[in-house]
């Protein structure tokens, strides 16, 4: 069964400064998609970024970049310069490649800029 | 374009009665279907996903049910609500060639 974990419920990084999230998987397939999600206090669910298993390229989509680490199972979101609209819950997900197609989540973290 | 809508936004109801969320997207065919509900403050839980008419492969059965009665249609059910229903429900669709899940606007439901 596919599983994703975020570690860190809870991050504060300054304004204009980096920060990396943190995101590990576990999936016994050789094909899966990795997700990004940006929640803030609205509800919405913002699409970030997409990286695919067999994408030799870490992903990247503006400020944000996924530090795809196949080996390690690890699919850790940087986001640069950050910006205070970036405060809002992070939330990592996997689609498998089973007929089904299922999209787990892993649990948010929820990253605070502070000015 | 693809557009995805549910409704309601917002429902309280009473333990025990009857729950119906609707789900419909428009622009594409043949979707990969979800729902989700997520309680306060926590993550994602995946509840319900679909392939196509009558297809539905259930996480986490207890008191609700799905049903897809046409092609870009998803319907979450339940036949008598417990305090633990509360939540945002939130339904999506799977864009295969972007990679992307498309989600709706959310139904918060409230248990009372």
């Amino acid at each position: 069964a596919q599983k994703i974990t975020q570690t860190q419920p809870g991050m504060f990084v300054q304004e204009k400064e980096a920060v990396t999230l943190d995101c590990t998987y576990d999936t016994s397939d050789q094909s899966y998609g990795l997700f990004w999600y940006k929640q803030p206090s609205s509800g919405e669910m913002i699409f970030l970024i997409y990286q695919g298993s067999y994408d030799e390229q870490n992903a990247t989509e503006g400020r944000y970049s996924l530090n795809f680490q196949k080996a390690r199972k690890s699919a850790n979101l940087v986001i640069s310069a950050s910006q205070l609209g970036d405060s809002a819950m992070y939330f990592c997900a996997m689609r498998d490649s089973g007929g089904y197609q299922k999209v787990t989540f892993g649990t948010g973290t929820k990253l605070q800029v502070i000015p | 374009s693809q557009t995805i809508h549910q409704w309601p936004a917002t429902l309280v109801q009473p333990v025990g009665s009857p729950l119906s969320l609707e789900c419909t997207v428009e622009g594409t065919s043949n979707p990969n279907l979800y729902w989700y509900r997520q309680a306060a403050g926590r993550g994602l839980q995946l509840l319900f996903y679909s392939v196509g008419i009558g297809q539905i492969s259930s996480e986490v059965p207890q008191n609700l049910s799905a049903s897809r009665p046409q092609d870009r249609q998803f319907i979450l059910s339940s036949k008598k609500l417990l305090l633990s229903d509360s939540g945002f429900y939130l339904c999506a669709w799977l864009g295969l060639n972007t990679g992307e899940l498309f989600f709706g606007e959310g139904s918060r439901l409230t248990v009372l």
